[in-house]
């Protein structure tokens, strides 16, 4: 079983720029998180969908940030425009209904110069 | 505001020796504590997990103990190896809702061979 994909690995832009955040969950998974961790820091809820549709957003920073998951399957979160302070590593997990634990991706980590 | 607090920031350990690594949380609503351990270029791997029903909870080298009116728990690697060498994450959620996990800021583990 494929576990949680995340495209690209890592991504470098300037200040300004937009960026598109790839994740695939786990086939099967209507739970889909997306998480950042600045350096050093706690890994920091960002939101939650169940399928297709947002559960809980509270965590996205701005509206810089858009995510969405058309069809219930893959996820993008989009930062446009990207801020210095958006720099950090963005996790992806998902997980089955009424199932504890989260799997998570590899990561992206982005770099806002 | 950090909800669960963890510590220490790195810690190295000498190969066959206990590794403690320590978390605290302040919402008493919280009725879910995992362990994430991550290898470096990969995401955070579910490790172990425990209920606040139980104080102690064992898989193999590894025991969270738990102590609720403290609202603290800690995560000890009996026989540390070096193939443990990851940072590892507390976490605290809510059953109902687990999407509401909140991190630690993880601990660097290097165990010394």
């Amino acid at each position: 079983e494929a576990g949680v994909t995340q495209f690209p690995s890592h991504s470098v832009i300037e200040k300004g720029q937009t960026v598109t955040l790839r994740c695939d969950p786990i086939s099967g998974h209507d739970n889909l998180y997306w998480y950042r961790r600045v350096m050093g820091k706690e890994i920091k809820f960002l939101l939650h969908f169940v399928k297709e549709s947002k559960q809980d957003e509270s965590g996205m920073p701005n509206n810089r940030f858009l995510a969405e998951r058309t069809g219930g399957t893959y996820s993008t979160l989009k930062v446009q425009p990207a801020e210095l302070e958006d720099s950090g590593v963005y996790f992806c997990a998902s997980s089955q209904p009424n199932r504890l634990g989260q799997y998570f991706g590899p990561g992206t980590r982005l770099t806002v110069t | 505001q950090q909800q669960v607090k963890q510590s220490p920031q790195s810690l190295i350990v000498q190969k066959g020796g206990i590794s403690i690594i320590n978390c605290a949380y302040e919402n008493t609503a919280f009725d879910y504590f995992p362990w994430y351990q991550q290898f470096p270029g990969k995401g955070p791997a579910l490790l172990i997990a425990i209920r606040p029903d139980v104080s102690e909870k064992k898989e193999g080298r590894f025991t969270i103990s738990f102590n609720k009116s403290a609202k603290q728990f800690s995560l000890h690697i009996m026989d540390s190896q070096p193939g443990d060498s990851a940072t590892y994450f507390c976490a605290a959620a809510l059953l109902y809702n687990n999407n509401d996990m909140r991190f630690g800021a993880g601990t660097r583990l290097t165990v010394k061979p």
